[in-house]
């Protein structure tokens, strides 16, 4: 069974960099799927925000590209995201997701999510 | 942001059904890509509801069906249940936005 689960700082104070980090079980994250950021603002609905596949090829959402960096550590089976300039557009509840590469390409399953604030 | 319209809330009666629009355009659902659709129940993560437009993954019950047609989607709720209540949101790509992931707008599903 695979899982996911985030991790990082809940408080980030503007113009800093939100950094978290997935941690992937019951899958090797060499695998064949592409590993994903999701998030969702407060009373908001989701956004996506970004992936990376085993060989480091990210894919960005166009509104962050510029701010964004999506990597992945194969010797501990975990991905990262780190996102520069941050303000309180920025606050939301960031989930991490699974996304396969077989047609027909859904998110499955997704990590428990965590809450960043942006405040100084 | 969102390319995919969904209406902000829906609502029915225990064992009613209830249906939830998901209107895209050309560029997304109408170009053939597919739909999927997660359950987010109230504080949890989102989870896969329905995937490849009109499947059931193992564990979800046939009360939930999905569909779709030219440049939208749609889920239906058959027999309405309590622990329905949660929002749910499509999902699907958009060749405009160089084929990357797209969701829904969210839609809250409440059981009067």
């Amino acid at each position: 069974q695979v899982q996911l689960q985030e991790s990082g700082p809940g408080l980030v104070k503007p113009s800093g960099t939100l950094s978290l980090t997935c941690a992937v079980s019951g899958a090797s994250i060499s695998s064949s799927n592409w590993w994903n950021w999701v998030r969702q603002p407060p009373g908001k609905g989701l956004e996506w925000i970004g992936e990376i596949y085993q060989t480091g090829t990210t894919n960005y959402n166009p509104s962050l590209r510029g701010r964004l960096t999506i990597s992945v550590d194969k010797s501990t089976n975990q991905f990262s995201l780190k996102l520069n300039s941050v303000t309180a557009a920025d606050t939301a509840l960031y989930y991490c997701a699974r996304r396969i590469t077989i047609s027909p390409n859904y998110f499955d399953p997704w990590g428990q999510g965590i809450l960043v604030t942006v405040s100084s | 942001q969102s390319v995919l319209t969904q209406p902000p809330s829906v609502s029915g009666a225990p064992g009613q059904t209830v249906i939830i629009s998901c209107t895209g355009s050309s560029f997304n659902i109408g170009a053939g890509y597919d739909v999927h659709w997660y359950q987010q129940l109230p504080g949890r993560a989102p989870k896969l509801l329905i995937y490849g437009n009109n499947n059931r993954p193992s564990g979800v019950p046939d009360r939930f069906s999905g569909s779709k047609s030219g440049t939208s989607a749609s889920l239906a709720i058959t027999g309405l249940q309590a622990e329905d209540e949660a929002d749910y949101h499509c999902q699907s790509y958009d060749s405009s936005l160089s084929n990357f992931c797209v969701f829904g707008t969210g839609t809250k599903v409440t059981v009067l």
